[in-house]
């Protein structure tokens, strides 16, 4: 059965990076791809972008070049966002997802001085 | 980028009404589209995939159309666990996108 675990809430300053991960199992990691989608308080959903964990490859939605970074450790299994320079509007729900089939449990990532 | 316009916004509906949901492409995705439900505080669950199959384990009740721009949930008896937060997500191109949701709520 597949599973994606992500990492635990946080709390970031503004202008403070936050790190979130995902872990999977249950089926082969590097055969596909991973995207991240978030959603702020009463908000609709936003793909951010995704990686294709077999080769790396990356896409990310333009509001966010050059802000976020999605990584992978596929020795870990493990899937990464990292979002800087956080403003307010970044308070969301953080999640991962496996072909948008399998989904994390979501990361609550709240941005307040 | 590719914008998903879904309507309506919401609806209120009581159990054993068939609803329908729409989301228009801004242009043509072929079948590249999905449909999710959305309960508070959960993640999305997959409905629909490739705009008009069935994701394994999803009630019948639950349907797609479409193809092109323009595409279609049906629910053809709405059940108690059926209210909840409707979305498209289009993958036929990057950046992927949602539609704006569609709230179902109890009449």
């Amino acid at each position: 059965q597949v599973h994606l675990v992500q990492s635990g809430a946080e709390v970031k300053k503004p202008g403070a990076s936050v790190k979130v991960s995902c872990k999977a199992s249950g089926y082969s990691f590097s055969s596909y791809t991973i995207h991240w989608v978030r959603q702020a308080p009463g908000q609709r959903l936003e793909w951010m972008g995704c990686i294709n964990a077999g080769n790396g490859n990356t896409e990310y939605l333009q509001k966010f070049q050059g802000r976020v970074t999605i990584t992978r450790d596929t020795s870990a299994s493990t899937a990464y966002m990292e979002l800087s320079s956080l403003r307010s509007e970044d308070t969301a729900v953080y999640y991962c997802a496996r072909e948008f089939v399998d989904w994390g449990q979501g990361t609550l990532v709240t941005v307040s001085s | 980028d590719i914008q998903m316009t879904q309507s309506p916004s919401s609806l209120s509906a009581s159990v054993g009404d068939r609803v329908t949901i729409t989301c228009r492409a801004s242009q043509g995705i072929r079948n590249d589209l999905g449909w999710y439900q959305q309960k508070p505080g959960k993640a999305p669950k997959r409905l629909i995939y490739a705009a008009s199959f069935l994701q394994s384990g999803v009630p019948s009740r639950f349907s797609g159309r479409g193809s092109g721009t323009e595409f279609t949930l049906t629910i053809s008896s709405l059940q108690p666990e059926d209210f909840a937060t409707y979305y498209c997500l289009q993958h036929n191109s990057y950046p992927l996108t949602f539609g704006g949701g569609t709230k179902v709520e109890i009449k």
